[in-house]
């Protein structure tokens, strides 16, 4: 298997602009994260979804943050309209489940800088 | 969610061996304790996991002390490719919508030629 897969690794973009992220989990894992990672705060979980479905989305900064995953092997991250703020590493992972034993798999990240 | 202390670096010379703490004294009876490192402009992978033995891999040892209060990741040949932020976290054994995987700041390994 491929591992998890990210695209674009960088993005660069003007603010006001929207920003779509894309991730595609390793096939069988039923179980796909979205995090974020900038100096400032670390690591931080923004959603993740069970079979497709968002079971958590506390993590969202704000209304302009969306995530969809319309099957089991895409998921996006939309940022509209994105701002400088939103400068960060956006990572995906995945896993089979989330019991205390599995483990997650993580994409390499998109860099995204918004000017 | 139980929370985990590590310092915040650390330093080591090639080929010897490291021992990065970790502190979880709220620790509950069913978490397991796993570590992840994230390697320069990559996204974290994960290294080793365990829930009261002590467990060795390839990549390398986890110690779990006695009262799971504490453990200690253990690279017995540091190489300069094992620098990196290492991070310890505690997972509940069981799943479920609360179980999520949350990072702290962990502990950034510097590996000396």
């Amino acid at each position: 298997d491929a591992g998890v897969i990210q695209s674009p690794r960088h993005e660069v973009t003007e603010m006001g602009q929207e920003v779509t992220l894309r991730c595609k989990p390793i096939s069988g894992h039923d179980y796909l994260f979205w995090y974020r990672q900038t100096m400032m705060r670390g690591l931080e979980l923004l959603i993740y979804f069970n079979n497709n479905v968002p079971i958590d989305d506390s993590g969202m900064p704000e209304d302009r943050f969306s995530a969809k995953m319309p099957n089991a092997s895409f998921s996006t991250l939309k940022i509209q309209p994105s701002e400088p703020r939103d400068s960060a590493v956006y990572f995906c992972a995945s896993s089979l489940s989330t019991a205390g034993c599995e483990k997650l798999f993580f994409g390499s990240g998109t860099q995204l800088s918004v000017l | 969610d139980a929370k985990t202390t590590q310092p915040n670096s650390m330093e080591s010379n090639e080929e010897e061996p490291v021992h990065l703490p970790c502190n979880h004294s709220t620790i509950s009876g069913t978490d397991y304790i796993h570590w992840y490192r994230q390697l320069p402009s990559q996204g974290p992978e994960y290294v080793i996991h365990g829930l009261t033995s002590n467990v060795n891999n390839r990549m390398a040892s986890l110690a779990i002390a006695e009262d799971r209060k504490s453990s200690t990741l253990i690279l017995h040949r540091a190489t300069l490719r094992d620098a990196a932020v290492y991070y310890c976290i505690l997972r509940a054994r069981v799943g479920g919508a609360t179980n999520k995987l949350i990072f702290g700041t962990g502990t950034l390994l510097a590996v000396q030629p």
